[in-house]
């Protein structure tokens, strides 16, 4: 059975920074290519960030580039987004995510999903 | 950027009825289309693929067809267990992104 367990979540003050973790189980975590998504309160879903699975290529939305940086390490099989700069509009639930297909660099769509963990930017 | 535009953004139906959400690209996307049903606090769960491939699971009651910049969702026959927030996802590979939809929210008449 996959299993994401995402950790790391919390209030922070604008302009600081969280690591959330994924820990992953049940699957080869190396050749998938995993994902970070989330979603405000009340609102629908964003992606944030993909990285291959040998770490080579890391991808980001417009809204989180240069503050975010996602990572991951195939020997602990888990997955990281460190977040800087902070800013109110970050506010929400943060879902690590597995595609459908086994592909080093392929992210196209996710049949598995953490439960989320909710990271509040606020003063 | 691609931008996705779903419709309704909300609705009301009775059980038993066929309930219809389209998703249009802002431009064509092929079949990179995927749709997910997310209920009340709980993580999205991936319903359709590829346009309209039923993902492992599904009940046959969700389908979905479309290609190029028109996709619609189709649930035949509504069962109270449907109600939920769908979305569509649209995938591009160039470079690699991700893009959903604003959302679907369907309720029980």
């Amino acid at each position: 059975e996959v299993l994401l367990l995402e950790s790391g979540g919390g209030l922070v003050q604008p302009g600081g920074s969280l690591r959330l973790s994924c820990a992953a189980s049940g699957f080869t975590f190396s050749s998938y290519a995993m994902s970070w998504v989330r979603q405000a309160p009340g609102k629908g879903l964003e992606w944030v960030s993909s990285i291959s699975g040998s770490s080579g290529r890391t991808y980001y939305a417009d809204s989180v580039k240069g503050r975010f940086t996602i990572s991951r390490d195939n020997s602990k099989n888990t997955l990281y987004l460190q977040m800087n700069s902070l800013r109110a509009e970050d506010t929400a639930v943060y879902y690590c995510a597995k595609p459908l297909r086994r592909s080093n660099g392929w992210f196209g769509y996710f049949d598995s999903w953490g439960q989320g963990t909710l990271v509040t930017v606020s003063s | 950027d691609i931008q996705m535009t779903q419709s309704p953004s909300s609705l009301s139906a009775s059980v038993g009825d066929r309930v219809t959400i389209t998703c249009q690209a802002s431009q064509e996307i092929s079949n990179y289309l995927n749709w997910y049903q997310q209920k009340s606090g709980k993580a999205p769960k991936l319903l359709i693929y590829d346009a309209s491939n039923l993902q492992t699971g599904v009940p046959s009651r969700f389908s979905g067809s479309g290609s190029g910049a028109d996709f619609t969702f189709t649930i035949s026959s509504l069962q109270p267990e449907d109600i939920a927030t769908y979305y569509c996802q649209q995938y591009d590979n160039l470079p690699p992104s991700l893009t959903f939809g604003g959302g679907t929210k369907v309720e029980i008449e």
